[in-house]
């Protein structure tokens, strides 16, 4: 069965502590892998598209890797503004449109 | 501006009144899908749809339906809520398959 799985569900670091977000997943061909952010009572905003194993990106203080069982989001030197709930989700090869999320890592960050 | 547009955002309603949310997009996409978002479970597909006339099944449609007969609108439709379809709703666009999918605002559902 096709899952994805996000850990820790929480994290709390402190401003300028970097740290890492991980997504595990398991599905028998990956179309693309996909983070999003997202803020309280908003909907999710894309961040970053990943599609094989080694590939990175990056966008401000985070930056996105792949491999073939996992992705991470790492966050460099975070700021209060970061804090948020980061999804990732993923989209099979042969599954039409269908995309399965994590259940996300609610990130606080601390000034 | 590119936009998914849902509404209302905020709906209470009493068990077995039938209601729609409506979701308007104006990117052109072929590819529209509604998702309902609860504690601890995150975010799971109810029916996704590939063109005008074509709609699927996600993880959890029982209790749903949808219908796609413009491209641009994609309303999801309880016929008869219940109190476990308290959640809150996003529909999402995409261009293509692979690509990246844009969210509506979110449409709070309370059945009481």
């Amino acid at each position: 069965e096709d899952q994805v799985t996000q850990s820790p569900e929480a994290l709390r670091l402190q401003e300028g502590e970097s740290s890492s977000l991980n997504c595990s997943y398991t599905v028998s061909g990956l179309r693309g892998l996909f983070w999003y952010r997202q803020d309280p009572g908003k909907g999710p905003e894309f961040l970053f598209t990943l599609y094989s194993a080694g590939e990175e990106k990056e966008k401000e203080r985070l930056k996105a890797t792949l491999t073939k069982k996992e992705s991470f989001l790492h966050i460099t030197a975070p700021k209060p503004e970061d804090s948020a709930t980061y999804l990732c989700a993923v989209q099979e090869v042969g599954g039409a449109s269908k995309i399965i999320f994590g259940s996300g890592t609610r990130l606080s960050i601390r000034p | 501006e590119a936009q998914v547009t849902q509404n209302p955002r905020y709906l209470i309603t009493v068990t077995g009144k039938k209601l729609t949310v409506t979701c308007s997009q104006n990117m052109n996409h072929e590819y529209m899908s509604w998702y309902r978002q609860d504690p601890g479970l995150g975010l799971r597909q109810i029916y996704y749809s590939m063109n005008v006339e074509v709609t699927d099944k996600g993880d959890v449609p029982e209790g749903y339906k949808v219908s796609r007969k413009e491209k641009r609108n994609f309303p999801l439709i309880l016929e008869s809520p219940s109190p476990n379809q308290t959640s809150l709703y996003f529909c999402a666009s995409t261009g293509q398959l692979g690509t990246e999918a844009f969210f509506g605002q979110g449409t709070r559902l309370t059945v009481v």
